[in-house]
């Protein structure tokens, strides 16, 4: 069974660029969603996909916005980057449903200067 | 709003001695917990997790945690810590209809030899 794998592993960026962030889901999972970790604090959520459609969001702007592909991979992109928006980027990925546990992968490391 | 407090940023435990983790949980309707670790570096690895039914549930690498919905907590307990137990803890809760897990700030767990 392969596990959830994201890519890149650490990244580097500038205020006001774009990044982007990908996410291969583990086997039989349908259902991607991403959290930002910050320093010494837990993950936060940023939103869920599924069947291709946003499922759900936090309270994360518009500048976040994501994809989910046919074969439930899923893209993280971050518009007009910002200091603050340094983090770990973690997806997981899981069965469709409230009660299906979550499996995350090791997560992007963001920094931007 | 559902939320999650782990009272104890940080915790010390000798190798060999047990230890406790405490999570209080904020949650509208019947909660599904979750426990994760993290090592530095790493994703979360999903220790436990409780749905419903018997109210101590047995995890992975000898963790078990207690459900008492009177006190709105799901501590994590070991009884023999090892050195390799040294990791973040979070504590995390979500719902049936709930897309998103909501975690706890973590707990740090040093042991010392």
């Amino acid at each position: 069974e392969t596990g959830v794998t994201q890519s890149p592993t650490h990244l580097i960026k500038t205020r006001g660029q774009q990044v982007t962030l990908r996410c291969s889901s583990q086997s039989g999972h349908n259902t991607v969603s991403w959290y930002q970790q910050a320093l010494g604090q837990g993950p936060q959520f940023i939103f869920q996909y599924y069947r291709e459609e946003e499922n759900g969001r936090g309270n994360f702007p518009p500048r976040f916005s994501g994809l989910q592909f046919p074969n439930y991979s899923s893209e993280l992109n971050v518009n007009a980057l910002e200091l603050d928006d340094s983090a770990l980027y973690l997806c997981a990925s899981s069965s469709f449903g409230g009660h299906q546990p979550q499996h995350f992968g090791d997560g992007t490391r963001l920094s931007i200067l | 709003a559902q939320s999650v407090t782990q009272p104890d940023i940080h915790i010390t435990v000798s190798e060999g001695a047990s230890l406790e983790l405490r999570c209080n949980y904020s949650y509208g309707a019947t909660p599904y917990l979750f426990w994760y670790v993290q090592s530095p570096g790493q994703g979360l690895q999903l220790l436990l997790k409780y749905f419903s039914g018997d109210t101590l549930v047995q995890g992975i690498k000898g963790f078990e945690a207690e459900f008492k919905r009177s006190q709105s907590s799901f501590n994590l307990r070991k009884p023999s810590v090892h050195w390799s137990d040294a990791a973040e803890y979070f504590c995390a809760v979500g719902g049936n209809d709930d897309y998103k897990l909501s975690f706890g700030a973590g707990t740090t767990v040093t042991v010392r030899a």
